[in-house]
């Protein structure tokens, strides 16, 4: 079965830092773009980042460049997403999705981790 | 950024009838257009991508149309499950994008 499972997720405040982990399975990791998509009630969702198979390509979105950074490890099926300098506005539900079936869309999700900045 | 509005942002019909979401975008997205179904709780999941091409396991009383700046998200026949709240999304240039959301309401 195809899964992807995040943590990391918490409390944390303002000015913080906190590292994302998204687990894969059932597919060909290495073979594959990964992203971060975020979802908050303020913002709606909002794709984040993506890194392309072997790690060389990475891109953002322009509001979170120099504070959030995509990263992989095929040897472990791991993305991660090392996040720095958190402020309020970044409290949202995090998700890794990948296009498995089509690169046009994402057709497979996790099931979210919930990160609260707050003092 | 591409901006993409949908509308309407709420919508209220009942079982059996058919509705049609819209979602313009701000710029030419060409074909490249995704529209998703998110329960409350829960990942959004793909309903249509590359604008009408049904996802594999959706009922075919959904779908898509459209291309360049406008498109459409169809259900035929609404069943209990649809109301829910769907969002389109634009992969023809990053950053990718989301519409702000269709809440589908029961009358």
């Amino acid at each position: 079965e195809v899964q992807l499972v995040e943590s990391g997720g918490g409390v944390v405040q303002p000015g913080g830092s906190l590292r994302l982990s998204c687990a894969a399975s059932g597919f060909t990791f290495s073979s594959y773009w990964m992203s971060w998509i975020r979802q908050s009630p303020e913002r709606g969702l909002e794709w984040v980042a993506n890194i392309n198979q072997d790690g060389s390509a990475k891109k953002y979105v322009d509001s979170l460049k120099g504070r959030f950074t995509i990263s992989r490890d095929n040897a472990k099926n791991s993305l991660y997403l090392q996040m720095n300098s958190l402020r309020a506005e970044d409290t949202a539900v995090y998700y890794c999705a990948i296009g498995l079936t089509t690169t046009f869309a994402f057709d497979i999700w996790g099931q979210g981790t919930m990160v609260t900045v707050s003092s | 950024d591409i901006q993409l509005t949908q509308s309407p942002s709420f919508l209220s019909a009942s079982v059996g009838d058919r509705v049609t979401i819209t979602c313009r975008a701000s710029q030419g997205i060409s074909s490249y257009l995704a529209w998703y179904q998110q329960t409350p709780g829960k990942a959004p999941n793909l309903l249509i991508y590359v604008a009408s091409t049904l996802q594999s396991g959706v009922p075919s009383r959904f779908s898509g149309s459209g291309s360049g700046t406008e498109f459409t998200l169809t259900i035929n026949s609404l069943q209990p499950e649809d109301f829910t709240t769907y969002y389109c999304q634009q992969l023809s240039s990053d950053p990718y994008t989301f519409g702000q959301g269709t809440k589908l309401e029961i009358k």
